[in-house]
């Protein structure tokens, strides 16, 4: 298996609502990655996860909630979003933080928060 | 922080057509990578290449680490080869986030 999966690829919430995205791999990946991407712009790293450990907090908001439950899977808990959060979500993982070994990346989530 | 520019912008080729894509970053870099971004979203990594050349097909990339910029060559280039394709960087030291450039938007009529 070489591949990251993410769930759900579309989804559209309410301001008021809590949804999850999810992400898997089963690559023994010890890095993994949230990114987010506006339309046209490159991806914007959000939060690293090394060995289940966050490692990186891009300085996200708290309505974004990253959890990592074990080496495999990947969250992010949504919260009281705004409009502005529309947008791709992906997740990607790579065998250590140095990306040595290179990235591989899901195919994303469409969110659209109204 | 590092950064990173990429040029052209946008790149128009009719199928067959050969392009170079230009990556140039404003510090030293321990990692250096090549994404092609399709029209459906999807990031496929092309190359890891800090510095030298490698092949994979018929894309190619190279890096002059000493002199702060890569290439990406695409030859007899096809319409699956549309998308946006990303260059993107990390400096040395324990950082471990990866800066994307804006990236070049390739167009390759049948």
């Amino acid at each position: 298996d070489t591949e990251v999966t993410q769930t759900p690829k579309h989804l559209v919430m309410g301001m008021t609502n809590k949804k999850s995205l999810k992400c898997e791999q089963h690559m023994g990946h010890r890095a993994m990655y949230w990114y987010k991407q506006k339309a046209k712009k490159p991806p914007e790293l959000m939060f690293v996860y090394s060995y289940e450990k966050l490692s990186i907090n891009e300085s996200v908001p708290s309505r974004f909630s990253p959890e990592c439950p074990n080496s495999s899977l990947l969250n992010l808990h949504l919260h009281a979003l705004q409009p502005e959060d529309s947008a791709l979500y992906l997740c990607a993982s790579s065998q250590d933080l140095t990306g040595r070994y290179g990235y591989t990346f899901g195919s994303g989530t469409r969110l659209t928060v109204v | 922080g590092i950064q990173v520019e990429q040029s052209p912008p946008d790149l128009i080729l009719q199928e067959g057509a050969n392009s170079t894509l230009r990556c140039n970053f404003s510090d030293s870099v321990n990692n250096l990578q090549w994404f092609h971004q399709n029209p459906w979203g999807q990031l496929i990594n092309l190359f890891y290449i800090p510095s030298g050349t490698k092949q994979n097909g018929r894309l190619s990339a190279t890096t002059v680490a000493t002199e702060r910029y890569s290439l990406l060559y695409i030859s007899s280039s096809q319409t699956t080869d549309s998308g946006v394709y990303f260059c993107a960087v990390r400096s040395g030291g324990s950082n471990y986030k990866l800066t994307f450039g804006k990236g070049t938007l390739l167009t390759v009529n049948p």
